[in-house]
């Protein structure tokens, strides 16, 4: 069955600290890669992506994420966090074959203390 | 721009009786998305509409539930006999097209079933 896993429910990070959140996948095909943000009270917002080339890609507030094939995962990560960071995270997965679906993983949750 | 928005933005309806959620996705946009999230869980697909293409209903959890759109425009998702099961955030998105683009989510109706 195609999955998206986000194996931490929370992640707590001091401010300043680099924060990493986890995503791995299991789907056939070539993925397509995507980071989704939820702040409170507001809607989900996209962050990043990854269709191909570059396994490293840079997305908004200065987010990045890295594509790596060989661990079927997809962590997102901020080398200096802000407690406006502080929010729902969902990894999501569009797979390119004759139908079509996009499955989210079911959540992050990220607080940064100050 | 104007982005995607979504009506009404909450509705307490009697357990059995029918609803409709409207959703107005980005001009331009060909594909439109809509989801359903329960309270501190993730999205879950439930049905997606590219264009003229037949819409993929895989995800609808039942045969209460239906959706229809109007060329690429506005869409519907109307949920007959209401049971409290139903009771969540019924999000839609839309994109400028299949695979490889990102969605643009509206705010979402949140729906109470009583």
């Amino acid at each position: 069955a195609q999955s998206v896993a986000q194996p931490e429910d929370q992640v707590n990070v001091a401010e300043g600290n680099p924060l990493t959140v986890k995503c791995t996948y299991s789907v056939s095909g070539n993925p397509y890669l995507f980071w989704y943000v939820q702040y409170p009270n507001r809607g989900l917002q996209f962050l990043l992506k990854y269709i191909t080339g570059d396994n490293l890609v840079k997305g908004s507030y200065g987010f990045e994420a890295e594509f790596n094939k060989s661990q079927t995962s997809f962590h997102l990560k901020k080398p200096s966090a802000l407690v406006s960071d502080s929010a729902l995270y969902f990894c999501a997965v569009s797979i390119n074959t004759g139908g079509f679906k996009t499955i989210f993983g079911a959540g992050t949750r990220l607080f940064v203390k100050a | 721009g104007a982005g995607v928005s979504q009506s009404p933005s909450n509705k307490v309806t009697e357990k059995g009786k029918d609803v409709e959620l409207r959703c107005d996705p980005i001009s331009g946009h060909t594909a439109l998305y809509w989801y359903r999230q329960r309270l501190g869980q993730g999205l879950e697909f439930l049905i997606y509409f590219q264009g003229n293409s037949a819409p993929d209903k895989s995800g609808l959890p039942s045969d209460r539930f239906s959706a229809e759109r109007t060329g690429e425009s506005v869409s519907t998702l109307t949920i007959q006999r209401t049971q409290q099961e139903d009771s969540a955030v019924y999000l839609c998105a839309s994109s400028l097209g299949r695979d490889g683009y990102e969605q643009y989510f509206g705010p979402g109706t949140r729906l109470t079933v009583t």
